[in-house]
């Protein structure tokens, strides 16, 4: 069965702290990507990856890393987070769209 | 980049009646378009996509159209039920698919 695993589910944390979310993909796809749900802005793509080792920028990077050291998963980075990153994220394998959005991780930065 | 519009942003239809979500897109190469269906606390689930080289297609009581000509394209769905109300984004890709842009959805509410 077709999985997408995203922890934590739920997220509080300050300003300035490093966190990781992760991802976890069963389908051995290529392509992956990271998006953030905001009201009235729907979801918008922060980075994606085609291929291990390969990442780039989609329209809202700024404050995120990501990192592609294995097909299988794709960690979203907030080195020092801030109350803007306040957010709701799905990580989702793709081919031309989204395939399996994971459950999402629901980010609060104080 | 891509610029994806999508109207309304709130939709209220009568249990039965139909229901229209329309979307517009600006990069004449994108070749690929897909809907999402989003229930509340839920994740976004692919529920019809079309491509470039169809006009139409159908799955039961959803369907899309698409017009490259105008640059728009459709999510139609008939008969509609309780189960169909959630939220609706559509999106479309930069000519290579590597960046997807999403509209910034519709609420479907259907009143039984």
């Amino acid at each position: 069965e077709a999985q997408v695993t995203q922890n934590p589910r739920y997220l509080i944390t300050v300003t300035g702290k490093k966190l990781t979310v992760t991802c976890s993909q069963n389908m051995n796809h290529e392509y992956m990507s990271w998006y953030r749900q905001d009201p009235g802005l729907g979801l918008r793509q922060i980075y994606y990856s085609m291929n291990v080792e390969v990442t780039d920028k989609g329209d809202v990077p700024e404050g995120y890393k990501v990192s592609r050291k294995e097909k299988r998963n794709f960690p979203l980075i907030l080195e020092s987070p801030s109350p803007n990153q306040t957010s709701l994220y799905f990580c989702a394998p793709m081919l031309d769209s989204p395939l399996h959005f994971g459950n999402g991780t629901r980010l609060t930065v104080t | 980049g891509e610029n994806v519009e999508q109207h309304p942003s709130t939709l209220s239809v009568q249990e039965g009646d139909s229901a229209v979500i329309k979307c517009t897109y600006s990069d004449s190469a994108s070749n690929y378009f897909p809907w999402y269906k989003q229930e509340l606390g839920k994740r976004p689930q692919l529920i019809i996509d079309i491509r470039s080289n169809v006009g139409e297609k159908k799955d039961q009581r959803i369907a899309v159209t698409l017009n490259k000509t105008a640059k728009h394209f459709s999510l139609h769905i008939t008969e509609t039920q309780p189960e169909d109300s959630a939220v609706y984004f559509c999106a479309a890709p930069e000519g290579g698919n590597e960046k997807l842009t999403f509209g910034t959805g519709t609420r479907l509410t259907i009143i039984p």
